[in-house]
């Protein structure tokens, strides 16, 4: 089972360009999370989905979007990057909201870094 | 405003050693407690989730402790491996909405 798969692992940006995160999952789960960890920091949540088609705002939203077109499949978006979202994103996922004996699976991450 | 607060920052201990990692936190309405395991260029990954009624949670020589009142909780490892070397994140979950707030971690080195 691949679980929770990032793409790409690793990419160097200019500040202005733009890209996208890809994050798919292949265990039928509800949920989906993109996070952001930095040194230094516990890792904290940009925006989630609770499903096909639905997405929510999260600790640190700005600068991002995302999209959930598809069960298996959550994006995460930066129009105009900034050094400041130099960072380790972590993509996971979940049956149901983090609640009770739910558990999140993470993704293996992807380092990106803005000049 | 909600917090965990996790200590030591960094730890080393030789092979074979038990240590206890500890985690405050100021998160209120609790609703679980999760240690994750995080190895070097990885994602997390759990090891013991607690509700407020628990003290105590094993996963094989992890332990897990809890105590609701002080707002406290430990993770001990027995007989500490080079494969432990890792940080270990405490994640405390707040109301029904299954809000979370991660801890910065601990970073475990077991040297041989």
């Amino acid at each position: 089972n691949a679980g929770v798969t990032q793409t790409p692992k690793f990419r160097v940006l200019k500040t202005g360009q733009s890209m996208t995160l890809l994050c798919a999952q292949d265990m039928n789960h509800e949920y989906m999370y993109w996070y952001r960890q930095d040194p230094g920091m516990g890792l904290r949540l940009i925006h989630y989905s609770v499903g096909e088609g639905t997405t929510a705002k999260g600790e640190v939203p700005d600068g991002y979007n995302v999209s959930r077109l598809k069960k298996q499949n959550f994006l995460l978006g930066l129009e105009s990057a900034a050094p400041s979202q130099t960072s380790v994103y972590f993509c996971a996922s979940s049956y149901h909201r983090e609640a009770g004996a739910n558990v999140l699976t993470f993704g293996a991450g992807s380092r990106l870094t803005v000049l | 405003k909600n917090q965990v607060e996790q200590s030591p920052q960094s730890l080393i201990i030789l092979e074979g050693k038990n240590c206890t990692l500890q985690c405050n936190y100021t998160v209120s309405p609790f609703s679980n407690l999760r240690w994750y395991k995080q190895d070097t260029g990885r994602g997390p990954v759990s090891l013991t989730i607690m509700t407020f009624s628990e003290n105590t949670k094993s996963n094989g020589r992890y332990t897990a402790t809890l105590d609701a009142d002080t707002k406290q909780s430990s993770l001990h490892i027995t007989a500490s491996q080079l494969s432990d070397s890792a940080s270990y994140i405490c994640v405390v979950i707040y109301t029904n909405a299954g809000k979370s707030t991660f801890g910065d971690g601990t970073t475990l080195t077991v040297k041989p």
